[in-house]
């Protein structure tokens, strides 16, 4: 299964933007991106998912690349609550099971 | 539904001990997966059941665990003559079957902590 990478650790001010980047180099046209996110002693949690066009929920953003080996989450507004260990992965859309975690991206939002 | 369900969510365990977890996936979910997490690191994949069917194990499941879904809904983890280095957070997450605008995205619970002493 294709693997992800993304930055070990990255800072934001509350209130303002956040983009968080993530490589996959090696996605396949099946594969759709993930992310989901981890608050301390919690399972990860849904945050979005897109294939190919740009996706918005209301907790963020995925923009996804044209050519799709790299993709980024957007927070608009960064609160402190959103505070996490956010992780990339992708899912393949066929007969395929898991998928592979990363380390993934501490974000630290500063008051 | 309630979500993916995990119990207990704390265990500590003597060193050779057998220990078993409960996972209770949301019930139109076909698919359940078992993953193992360490302190700083991400998510293990572990095993994953296709109803009843276990369909893939890594190669870290060593012969000391072996995980059941009986009849395709709730899903058991057991370890054997446990060591300290299995101590870890162990996640179940259930989904859908990935078919057609469905990526399958999981939903997990919230984990057994595992603390072998």
């Amino acid at each position: 299964d294709a693997k992800t990478t993304q930055p070990n650790s990255m800072e934001s001010n509350e209130e303002e933007p956040v983009h968080l980047p993530c490589n996959h180099s090696t996605i396949s046209g099946t594969d759709y991106i993930h992310w989901y996110r981890q608050l301390p002693s919690q399972g990860p949690e849904y945050v979005i998912h897109g294939l190919t066009s740009n996706v918005n929920n209301r907790m963020a953003s995925l923009a996804i690349a044209e050519d799709r080996k790299s993709s980024t989450l957007i927070l608009h507004r960064a609160t402190l609550r959103d505070a996490a260990v956010y992780y990339c992965i992708l899912r393949p859309n066929t007969n395929a099971g898991k998928s592979t975690f990363g380390d993934g991206t501490t974000l630290t939002v500063k008051p | 539904d309630t979500g993916v369900s995990q119990n207990p969510r704390h265990k500590i365990t003597k060193r050779g001990q057998n220990v078993t977890f409960r996972c209770d996936p949301i019930s139109e979910h076909n698919r359940l997966y078992w993953y193992r997490q360490t302190l700083g690191q991400g998510p293990e994949f572990l095993t994953y059941f296709q109803n009843e069917a276990q369909l893939e194990k890594s190669r870290l499941l060593s012969d000391r665990f072996s995980a059941e879904r009986p009849k395709g809904s709730f899903s058991t983890l057991e370890i054997q003559r446990t060591e300290q280095g299995d101590s870890a957070m162990y996640l179940c997450a259930s989904s859908p079957v990935p078919v057609g605008t469905s990526s399958g995205g999981y939903t997990f619970g919230s984990g057994t902590r595992l603390t072998v002493v």
